[in-house]
């Protein structure tokens, strides 16, 4: 089976603008989470969608949201970026609300 | 609010010395309980996991870990390391209802010397 794909892979933005990312779950998984990794930060959790709804969100701005279409795959999109937001972010999938989460590459976002 | 203590930020050992990483969480009901690896270069992985039963989990590479309630503890243990265990360490932690957002520690990267 494939693993969990996420594209692209790099990306460079200027502050102000925005930006969407995409992920492709494992085939039948049915939840995506969204994670955000810095030094500074380490690990932390955006968002997590199942069937198509947000089901939990963490503690960042309203510039970043996402959305789950009906084959299961996953876009974010950060609006105004800021210097902050660079960063990887982190897709994972797993087959249900309760079960083990597999983690894509991630995309490296740089902000400039 | 869940949180997750990794005491260790960078642990240096010798091959076949033997390894533990501390790892503490903080959420008084049910919790499930991971360790994920990232080696270099590579995303991260799933090393072992507790949802129940047992609590002294093996996972893969001859790395297991034992959950103690009393303690809140979720600690890594492999008998002896190998150069290609260097990798960062995760440990994550989420609450056992049904929701899927791990809290995770802050890393501990190890270190293993030939």
């Amino acid at each position: 089976k494939a693993g969990v794909t996420q594209t692209p892979r790099y990306l460079i933005k200027t502050r102000g603008q925005q930006v969407t990312l995409s992920c492709s779950p494992i085939s039948g998984h049915r939840s995506v989470s969204w994670y955000q990794q810095t030094p500074g930060q380490g690990l932390q959790f955006l968002f997590e969608y199942f069937s198509e709804t947000q089901r939990n969100k963490g503690n960042f701005p309203g510039r970043f949201s996402g959305r789950q279409f009906s084959n299961s795959r996953s876009e974010m999109n950060v609006s105004t970026l800021e210097l902050g937001d660079s960063a990887l972010y982190l897709c994972a999938s797993s087959w249900d609300r309760a079960s083990v989460q597999y983690f894509g590459p991630g995309t490296r976002l740089t902000v400039t | 609010a869940q949180s997750v203590s990794q005491h260790n930020h960078h642990v240096i050992l010798s091959e076949a010395a033997s390894l533990e990483l501390g790892c503490n969480y903080s959420y008084g009901g049910t919790v499930n309980l991971f360790w994920y690896v990232q080696y270099p270069g590579q995303h991260l992985q799933l090393l072992l996991k507790y949802f129940s039963g047992d609590p002294l989990v093996k996972g893969i590479k001859g790395f297991e870990a034992e959950f103690i309630k009393s303690k809140f503890s979720f600690n890594l243990r492999k008998p002896s390391v190998q150069w290609s265990d260097t990798a960062e360490y995760f440990c994550a932690v989420n609450a056992g209802t049904g929701a899927n957002n791990l809290f995770f520690g802050t890393g501990t990267r190890l270190t293993v010397i030939p």
